[in-house]
């Protein structure tokens, strides 16, 4: 059981919007601004989308964004594209014991 | 442009020790602004952060796995190093290699699948 929970699977058609949810505690998504997402096609490499709750790296689509509301971290596609058919994991800092924990996983299916 | 590349044996028998190396392309190891992590990931299922290590030597374990972890440097070869004892099946997977920019992994290896069975 991973420490975050994640949706196990979610869909939207090609420009529409979706949302997926990463919920923790106060011991790590709500104690500190230090979410990441990461997206993982099938047999590739995960690839940082989000760091820090809402910042893009240099070459991430303005497409992807990045939210937190109390214990919950939100990674929100708009104007969905084929391509963003993938795994979606999120990750956040969890104190100086715990460290880093990933949730399980978001399947998005561009229908 | 900073590249990693993990290496290592493809298959351990159960109770050994499984030793991953990964190593440096296109940067430098001893940046203060840095840590060396590895994430590994069982086939089929989700991310699970490993350990972490900084090029002066401070290491992070995960709780879950630190009994059994050794996480290392070596700056003069530019890799570090991962060691995990007395494995089960339980740590078959794709383990990465990372660079830690703050609290975010990125880049990552291309993995390396560990197959542990007899």
């Amino acid at each position: 059981q991973s420490a975050l929970t994640q949706p196990r699977s979610v869909s939207g058609s090609p420009g529409q919007s979706v949302t997926i949810s990463c919920t923790g505690t106060s011991s790590d998504v709500g104690g500190y601004n230090y979410v990441s997402w990461y997206q993982q096609h099938p047999g590739k490499v995960p690839k940082l989308m989000i760091h820090d709750v809402t910042k893009r790296p240099s070459g991430v689509p303005d497409r992807f964004s990045g939210s937190k509301s109390g214990n919950t971290a939100s990674l929100t596609i708009s104007g969905l594209q084929p391509e963003d058919e993938a795994d979606y994991y999120c990750c956040s800092y969890a104190g100086s014991y715990i460290f880093w924990v990933f949730g399980g996983g978001t399947k998005l299916t561009v229908l | 442009q900073l590249q990693l590349q993990e290496s290592g044996p493809g298959l351990v028998k159960p109770s050994e020790t499984l030793s991953l190396t990964c190593a440096l392309s296109g940067g430098s190891i001893d940046s203060t602004s840095y840590y060396w992590g590895w994430i590994r990931q069982p086939p089929g299922k989700g991310l699970e952060w490993i350990a972490s290590i900084s090029y002066s030597g401070t290491t992070f374990y995960n709780p879950s796995l630190q009994s059994r972890l050794t996480i290392s440097v070596d700056t003069s070869k530019i890799q570090f190093s991962l060691s995990l004892t007395s494995v089960t099946a339980a740590d078959t997977a794709v383990y990465y290699c990372v660079r830690h920019g703050g609290q975010w992994f990125d880049p990552w290896g291309q993995g390396t699948l560990v197959t542990v069975s007899s």
